[in-house]
């Protein structure tokens, strides 16, 4: 079993549309959970950052932690074409100097 | 924008020969990582620093070393370069306050024939 396991998609929405984004792991010991979003030919930028379980939202984004489950989630409201790119979910168990485990990636494509 | 820059962005090698790829920051922070992307793989750790001449393995580390002679500064180099080794490699580096976070630079895109 992979540590962090991600649906791949592709994921096709219309604007407008509720978007969840998934992924689960294995490891008990990840604490810091990352999501990143990576236009095609672009590095992956950092775009929500959770510790331990609960919610945290900003703007159209809300980020899901649910460590009981080993499970986090990405919701996007409202969504846009300029949402379309790939979703990587990260995590880490300590502090700086640690691998970021990634998911694969799930693409999303947003139509207008 | 992460204050991180890597050179080149592409490059186009031959097997055998050696590559060193150059990720240079701005903001003098004191832990830096080299990723390799790949399909069905995703983003895998090759090597990371944390101090000038303070280096560690990833996961991936086997054909690559690295070096860290100022703060700003991170070379990936491949020794021998491998087809194996076309990869996309991306530089990251944590930022103060946010010490568990990376952010990472644009990427080099590297194709060994």
């Amino acid at each position: 079993q992979k540590e962090v396991e991600q649906d791949p998609g592709p994921l096709s929405v219309p604007e407008g549309a509720i978007v969840s984004l998934n992924c689960t792991y294995s490891n008990s010991a990840f604490q810091y959970f990352m999501w990143y979003r990576q236009y095609s030919r672009k590095g992956p930028e950092l775009l929500m950052y959770t510790y331990s379980s609960g919610n945290k939202e900003d703007g159209r984004f809300t980020a899901q932690v649910d460590k009981s489950s080993k499970y986090i989630s990405l919701f996007i409201r409202d969504s846009q074409p300029s949402d379309s790119a790939t979703y990587l979910c990260a995590m880490s168990a300590w502090q700086a100097g640690t691998a970021l485990i990634f998911g694969k990636g799930t693409t999303l494509s947003v139509s207008s | 924008d992460a204050g991180i820059t890597q050179s080149p962005r592409h490059k186009v090698t031959e097997t055998g020969t050696p590559v060193t790829l150059r990720c240079h920051q701005t903001e003098n922070h004191r832990y830096m990582y080299w990723y390799r992307q790949d399909p069905g793989h995703g983003l895998r750790l090759i090597h990371y620093s944390y101090g000038v001449k303070d280096t560690d393995k990833g996961e991936v580390s086997d054909g690559y070393s690295v070096s860290r002679s100022k703060t700003e500064d991170f070379l990936l180099t491949l020794e021998s370069a491998t087809s194996s080794q076309t990869s996309v490699y991306f530089c990251a580096i944590n930022k103060g306050g946010q010490q568990e976070t990376q952010y990472f630079g644009p990427g080099t895109r590297l194709l060994v024939l």
